[in-house]
């Protein structure tokens, strides 16, 4: 299973580049690394997803290495609205795509 | 707005009675799914359907059945709930069973006492 590790909580201030690294060392050769961004009592809302190098969206941009066994999305000068958790997932190809969500990373912005 | 509508989006019901949750889709897929998330944990992939069929039920408690009249509507029926079942319950779609990319509703604010 590719499981994915990421940190925690992240805590910004507004105007900044943020960050979030995930690990999946597990990752198989089929499997697409996607990001979901989620608000309290709302359900997740897709924002990227990449299969290797470089991907960039009018939200944010993902960063593969050659490895693949790491993402890192980047959100670039944050708002406070960018308060959310965000969820780093790779969804299991020989599953039927299933998607196993884990804790995510919340991330605070501050003023 | 994701194209994936739920409804109610707050209940309150008491442990003997019977109700329903709905979800429908306006995005054309083929594959939709329930999800529960507790407080303070990950979300549990409850149901699959695929093309109104059921693919797959991850050991859910039989007090929870769902239904899939067609590929756009889904539904949850809820009897004899117990306090613990009390969580936010988010329906999904995506294009075909492989769910790479889902589609979440807003979800409905379940709670049991």
């Amino acid at each position: 299973l590719a499981k994915t590790t990421q940190p925690i909580s992240m805590d910004s201030y507004e105007g900044q580049e943020v960050n979030i690294t995930c690990s999946h060392n597990n990752i198989a050769t089929n499997d697409y690394i996607t990001w979901y961004q989620q608000f309290p009592s709302q359900g997740p809302r897709f924002i990227i997803q990449g299969y290797k190098t470089k991907v960039t969206n009018e939200v944010a941009s993902l960063f593969i290495p050659a490895d693949r066994k790491s993402s890192t999305l980047s959100l670039p000068r944050v708002s406070l609205s960018d308060t959310a958790v965000y969820y780093c997932l790779v969804p299991l190809y020989n599953q039927g795509g299933k998607l196993i969500f884990g804790q995510g990373t919340e991330l605070s912005v501050k003023p | 707005e994701t194209g994936v509508t739920q409804t109610p989006r707050h209940l309150v019901m008491g442990m003997t009675n019977k109700k329903s949750l709905k979800c429908e889709q306006h995005l054309g897929h083929n594959a939709m799914y329930w999800y529960k998330q507790s407080a303070k944990k990950p979300l549990e992939l409850m149901f699959v359907y695929s093309l109104e069929e059921r693919v797959e039920n991850n050991s859910v408690p039989s007090r929870f059945s769902p239904e899939c009249p067609n590929s756009s509507h889904l539904f949850l029926h809820l009897h004899t709930l117990q306090p613990e079942d009390s969580a936010l319950y988010l329906c999904a779609s995506s294009q075909d069973p492989s769910g790479n990319i889902q589609y979440f509703g807003a979800g409905t604010r379940l709670s049991v006492l």
